[in-house]
Protein backbone atom coordinates (compact mmCIF):
# COMPACT_ATOMS: atom_id res chain seq x y z
CA UNK A 1 0.00 0.00 0.00
CA UNK A 2 1.56 3.34 -1.05
CA UNK A 3 1.50 6.22 1.27
CA UNK A 4 0.27 9.90 0.51
CA UNK A 5 2.93 11.84 -1.68
CA UNK A 6 3.10 15.27 -2.21
CA UNK A 7 5.86 16.98 -4.99
CA UNK A 8 7.70 19.23 -4.63
CA UNK A 9 9.15 18.92 -1.08
CA UNK A 10 10.56 22.56 -1.39
CA UNK A 11 9.62 25.36 -3.85
CA UNK A 12 10.88 29.14 -3.72
CA UNK A 13 8.98 31.73 -5.66
CA UNK A 14 8.62 35.53 -6.48
CA UNK A 15 5.38 37.55 -5.08
CA UNK A 16 2.83 37.86 -7.83
CA UNK A 17 4.21 34.56 -9.39
CA UNK A 18 1.50 31.67 -9.74
CA UNK A 19 2.56 27.78 -8.50
CA UNK A 20 0.98 24.37 -8.89
CA UNK A 21 1.17 21.58 -5.59
CA UNK A 22 0.49 18.39 -6.33
CA UNK A 23 -0.47 14.88 -3.89
CA UNK A 24 -1.16 11.84 -4.37
CA UNK A 25 -3.90 9.92 -2.42
CA UNK A 26 -3.25 6.59 -0.75
CA UNK A 27 -4.42 3.65 -2.75
CA UNK A 28 -7.90 3.12 -1.89
CA UNK A 29 -8.57 6.47 -1.08
CA UNK A 30 -11.63 8.59 -2.76
CA UNK A 31 -10.69 12.32 -1.06
CA UNK A 32 -7.99 14.56 -0.20
CA UNK A 33 -7.91 17.79 1.95
CA UNK A 34 -5.20 20.63 1.61
CA UNK A 35 -4.26 22.59 4.98
CA UNK A 36 -1.62 25.44 4.94
CA UNK A 37 0.91 25.42 8.29
CA UNK A 38 2.43 28.57 8.70
CA UNK A 39 5.42 28.63 10.93
CA UNK A 40 4.39 27.89 14.71
CA UNK A 41 0.68 27.20 14.38
CA UNK A 42 -1.42 24.68 13.59
CA UNK A 43 -2.54 23.82 10.25
CA UNK A 44 -5.24 25.23 8.51
CA UNK A 45 -8.03 23.69 6.41
CA UNK A 46 -8.06 24.89 2.86
CA UNK A 47 -10.51 22.81 1.08
CA UNK A 48 -11.89 19.08 0.66
CA UNK A 49 -11.99 17.37 -3.10
CA UNK A 50 -14.43 14.32 -2.84
CA UNK A 51 -15.11 12.18 -6.18
CA UNK A 52 -13.92 15.23 -8.19
CA UNK A 53 -15.95 17.95 -6.42
CA UNK A 54 -15.13 20.70 -3.96
CA UNK A 55 -16.53 19.62 -0.35
CA UNK A 56 -15.89 22.00 1.95
CA UNK A 57 -13.59 25.29 1.53
CA UNK A 58 -11.78 27.11 4.59
CA UNK A 59 -11.64 30.99 5.27
CA UNK A 60 -9.16 31.31 2.17
CA UNK A 61 -9.20 33.84 -0.89
CA UNK A 62 -10.13 32.46 -4.30
CA UNK A 63 -6.84 32.55 -5.06
CA UNK A 64 -6.80 29.20 -3.68
CA UNK A 65 -8.01 26.40 -6.19
CA UNK A 66 -7.92 22.96 -6.56
CA UNK A 67 -8.61 20.25 -8.55
CA UNK A 68 -9.09 16.95 -8.21
CA UNK A 69 -8.52 13.65 -11.02
CA UNK A 70 -10.43 10.42 -11.81
CA UNK A 71 -7.54 8.97 -9.94
CA UNK A 72 -7.95 11.04 -6.95
CA UNK A 73 -4.96 12.45 -6.89
CA UNK A 74 -5.48 16.21 -6.19
CA UNK A 75 -3.78 19.74 -7.14
CA UNK A 76 -3.25 23.29 -5.21
CA UNK A 77 -2.92 26.27 -7.41
CA UNK A 78 -2.35 29.57 -6.04
CA UNK A 79 -2.05 32.30 -8.29
CA UNK A 80 -0.85 36.08 -7.10
CA UNK A 81 1.44 34.94 -4.80
CA UNK A 82 2.00 36.77 -1.40
CA UNK A 83 4.91 36.61 1.68
CA UNK A 84 2.22 35.26 3.53
CA UNK A 85 1.86 32.58 1.22
CA UNK A 86 4.81 31.00 2.66
CA UNK A 87 4.07 28.16 4.72
CA UNK A 88 4.02 24.59 4.93
CA UNK A 89 0.76 22.81 2.67
CA UNK A 90 0.17 19.58 3.59
CA UNK A 91 -2.09 17.20 1.76
CA UNK A 92 -4.30 14.53 3.85
CA UNK A 93 -6.09 12.16 2.20
CA UNK A 94 -9.17 9.31 3.23
CA UNK A 95 -11.80 7.37 2.22
CA UNK A 96 -15.50 9.30 2.21
CA UNK A 97 -16.10 13.12 2.57
CA UNK A 98 -17.02 12.87 5.90
CA UNK A 99 -15.11 12.30 9.49
CA UNK A 100 -12.90 9.35 8.33
CA UNK A 101 -9.37 9.19 9.26
CA UNK A 102 -7.01 11.40 7.24
CA UNK A 103 -3.29 10.51 6.47
CA UNK A 104 -1.08 12.93 5.74
CA UNK A 105 1.77 13.62 3.28
CA UNK A 106 4.94 15.32 3.77
CA UNK A 107 4.42 18.44 2.87
CA UNK A 108 5.46 21.43 0.88
CA UNK A 109 7.19 23.61 2.27
CA UNK A 110 6.51 26.86 -0.28
CA UNK A 111 8.82 29.77 0.05
CA UNK A 112 7.28 33.44 -1.37
CA UNK A 113 10.23 36.60 -1.71
CA UNK B 1 -16.33 28.72 15.64
CA UNK B 2 -14.89 26.36 16.65
CA UNK B 3 -11.13 27.14 19.16
CA UNK B 4 -8.78 25.05 20.22
CA UNK B 5 -6.38 25.31 23.06
CA UNK B 6 -3.46 23.31 23.89
CA UNK B 7 -1.44 23.42 26.61
CA UNK B 8 1.11 23.78 27.56
CA UNK B 9 3.29 25.61 24.47
CA UNK B 10 6.49 23.48 25.43
CA UNK B 11 7.29 21.13 27.69
CA UNK B 12 10.78 19.68 28.63
CA UNK B 13 10.97 16.59 30.92
CA UNK B 14 13.39 14.01 31.57
CA UNK B 15 13.41 10.68 30.11
CA UNK B 16 11.08 8.35 31.90
CA UNK B 17 8.23 10.69 32.85
CA UNK B 18 4.68 10.40 32.15
CA UNK B 19 3.47 13.39 31.30
CA UNK B 20 -0.36 14.91 29.89
CA UNK B 21 -0.81 16.84 27.45
CA UNK B 22 -3.74 18.94 27.08
CA UNK B 23 -5.99 19.86 24.44
CA UNK B 24 -9.87 21.97 24.91
CA UNK B 25 -12.46 22.76 22.40
CA UNK B 26 -15.32 25.62 22.77
CA UNK B 27 -17.77 23.69 20.47
CA UNK B 28 -19.09 20.32 21.66
CA UNK B 29 -20.50 19.42 18.34
CA UNK B 30 -17.44 17.63 17.19
CA UNK B 31 -17.29 14.94 15.31
CA UNK B 32 -13.85 12.48 15.91
CA UNK B 33 -10.85 13.74 17.28
CA UNK B 34 -7.38 12.96 16.37
CA UNK B 35 -4.00 13.16 17.72
CA UNK B 36 -0.83 13.78 15.92
CA UNK B 37 2.70 14.07 16.38
CA UNK B 38 4.83 16.11 13.76
CA UNK B 39 8.43 16.29 13.75
CA UNK B 40 10.35 19.76 12.74
CA UNK B 41 9.18 20.42 9.21
CA UNK B 42 7.76 17.31 8.27
CA UNK B 43 3.98 16.36 7.99
CA UNK B 44 2.05 14.89 10.55
CA UNK B 45 1.37 11.01 11.75
CA UNK B 46 -1.74 10.05 12.96
CA UNK B 47 -1.05 8.76 16.54
CA UNK B 48 -4.71 8.13 17.70
CA UNK B 49 -8.83 8.36 16.46
CA UNK B 50 -10.89 8.46 18.82
CA UNK B 51 -14.90 8.68 17.48
CA UNK B 52 -17.36 10.67 19.10
CA UNK B 53 -19.33 8.03 20.57
CA UNK B 54 -15.89 6.71 21.88
CA UNK B 55 -14.03 8.01 25.51
CA UNK B 56 -10.63 6.94 24.95
CA UNK B 57 -8.01 4.98 22.78
CA UNK B 58 -4.70 3.82 23.97
CA UNK B 59 -1.64 2.60 21.31
CA UNK B 60 1.45 1.27 23.37
CA UNK B 61 2.37 4.32 25.70
CA UNK B 62 0.05 6.07 24.18
CA UNK B 63 -3.81 6.88 25.77
CA UNK B 64 -6.17 9.41 24.81
CA UNK B 65 -9.17 10.72 26.30
CA UNK B 66 -12.28 12.66 25.04
CA UNK B 67 -14.88 14.25 27.30
CA UNK B 68 -17.55 16.04 24.83
CA UNK B 69 -19.34 17.45 27.73
CA UNK B 70 -16.47 19.18 29.48
CA UNK B 71 -14.70 20.16 26.57
CA UNK B 72 -11.72 18.36 26.66
CA UNK B 73 -9.24 15.74 25.95
CA UNK B 74 -6.13 14.20 27.19
CA UNK B 75 -3.31 12.48 25.75
CA UNK B 76 -0.98 10.88 28.14
CA UNK B 77 2.66 9.26 27.31
CA UNK B 78 3.72 7.12 29.88
CA UNK B 79 7.18 6.45 30.22
CA UNK B 80 8.36 8.84 27.82
CA UNK B 81 11.96 8.24 25.88
CA UNK B 82 13.71 11.10 23.68
CA UNK B 83 12.50 9.56 20.69
CA UNK B 84 9.15 11.00 21.64
CA UNK B 85 10.34 14.83 21.33
CA UNK B 86 8.33 16.23 18.67
CA UNK B 87 5.34 18.85 18.57
CA UNK B 88 1.88 17.13 19.19
CA UNK B 89 -1.36 18.25 17.82
CA UNK B 90 -4.90 17.84 18.29
CA UNK B 91 -7.43 18.66 15.96
CA UNK B 92 -11.35 17.76 15.88
CA UNK B 93 -13.52 17.03 12.39
CA UNK B 94 -16.46 19.63 12.52
CA UNK B 95 -17.97 21.91 9.55
CA UNK B 96 -20.18 18.68 8.66
CA UNK B 97 -17.22 16.35 9.38
CA UNK B 98 -15.22 16.79 6.58
CA UNK B 99 -12.68 19.23 8.03
CA UNK B 100 -9.81 18.98 10.70
CA UNK B 101 -9.87 22.19 13.26
CA UNK B 102 -6.23 22.32 14.62
CA UNK B 103 -4.49 23.27 17.85
CA UNK B 104 -1.61 24.85 18.04
CA UNK B 105 0.27 22.56 19.40
CA UNK B 106 2.66 21.17 22.18
CA UNK B 107 6.41 21.03 21.77
CA UNK B 108 7.47 18.24 23.69
CA UNK B 109 11.43 17.89 24.26
CA UNK B 110 12.44 14.76 26.22
CA UNK B 111 15.54 14.74 27.88
CA UNK B 112 17.94 12.30 28.64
Amino acid sequence: ETGVTQSPTHLIKTRGQQVTLRCSSQSGHNTVSWYQQALGQGPQFIFQYYREEENGRGNFPPRFSGLQFPNYSSELNVNALELDDSALYLCASSWGGSSYEQYFGPGTRLTVT
Amino acid sequence: KQEVTQIPAALSVPEGENLVLNCSFTDSAIYNLQWFRQDPGKGLTSLLLIQSSQREQTSGRLNASLDKSSGRSTLYIAASQPGDSATYLCAFYTGGGNKLTFGTGTQLKVEL
